[in-house]
């Protein structure tokens, strides 16, 4: 069974910084994508960034990168220069052929001005 | 309209009523799906709908009926809730590419559900 694993419940940090939030995963699958969602106060889910397992280069987007490590199943998300706008829970998720995306219980990231 | 799109953002019924969710894709998707968001715990995959057909159904009671009439509308018909399903319900579209492959899905605002 695919697992998705955040260990940070919360974090906080003060604008501009840089913060990391980590994600560990399971599967036993060679070909998967990886995904770090944001859901803001407002509730829409939004994509953030994605990975394919396939690909050793690491995703970026903007003030936003990841730290894929395939051997090590990580899959950190990195947000450079934090801004008021990127308080919000994230959400790291798994995916793999079969359309069913399995969710991490997600990180409460506050920015503090 | 853009994106993914659900009505009511709010729904409060008591056990006995029967109400439906509605979720509408604008994003030209072929796949739709439903979760369910409590609190404190990670987000619930409900249906997957391919190609208006259902192809997925993860254990979820009866209580709870999906519809799928076309590929662009989603429906989710709730009867004799109870309140432990009192939850934020998330529509979900994306394209899937190739048989039985996904890719990332798009959701929508969802809809705070309260059972009485």
């Amino acid at each position: 069974a695919q697992t998705v694993t955040q260990s940070q419940p919360e974090m906080s940090v003060q604008e501009a910084e840089t913060v990391t939030l980590s994600c560990t995963y399971d599967t036993s699958e060679n070909n998967y994508y990886l995904f770090w969602y944001k859901q803001p106060p407002s509730r829409q889910m939004i994509l953030v960034i994605r990975q394919e397992a396939y690909k050793q280069q690491n995703a970026t987007e903007n003030r936003f990168s990841v730290n894929f490590q395939k051997a090590a199943k990580s899959f950190s998300l990195k947000i450079s220069d934090s801004q008021l706008g990127d308080t919000a829970m994230y959400f790291c998720a798994l995916i793999q052929g079969a359309q069913k995306l399995v969710f991490g219980q997600g990180t409460r990231l506050t920015i503090n001005p | 309209e853009t994106g993914v799109t659900q009505t009511p953002r709010h729904l409060v019924m008591g056990m006995t009523n029967k109400k439906s969710l509605k979720c509408e894709q604008h994003l030209g998707h072929n796949a739709m799906y439903w979760y369910k968001q409590s609190a404190k715990k990670p987000l619930e995959l409900m249906f997957v709908y391919n190609f208006k057909e259902q192809t997925e159904n993860n254990s979820v009671p009866s209580r709870f009926s999906p519809e799928c009439p076309n590929s662009s509308h989603l429906f989710l018909h709730l009867h004799t809730l109870q309140p432990e399903d009192s939850a934020l319900y998330l529509c979900a579209s994306s394209q899937v590419i190739g048989l039985g492959s996904g890719y990332e899905q798009y959701f929508g605002p969802g809809t705070r559900l309260t059972v009485t």
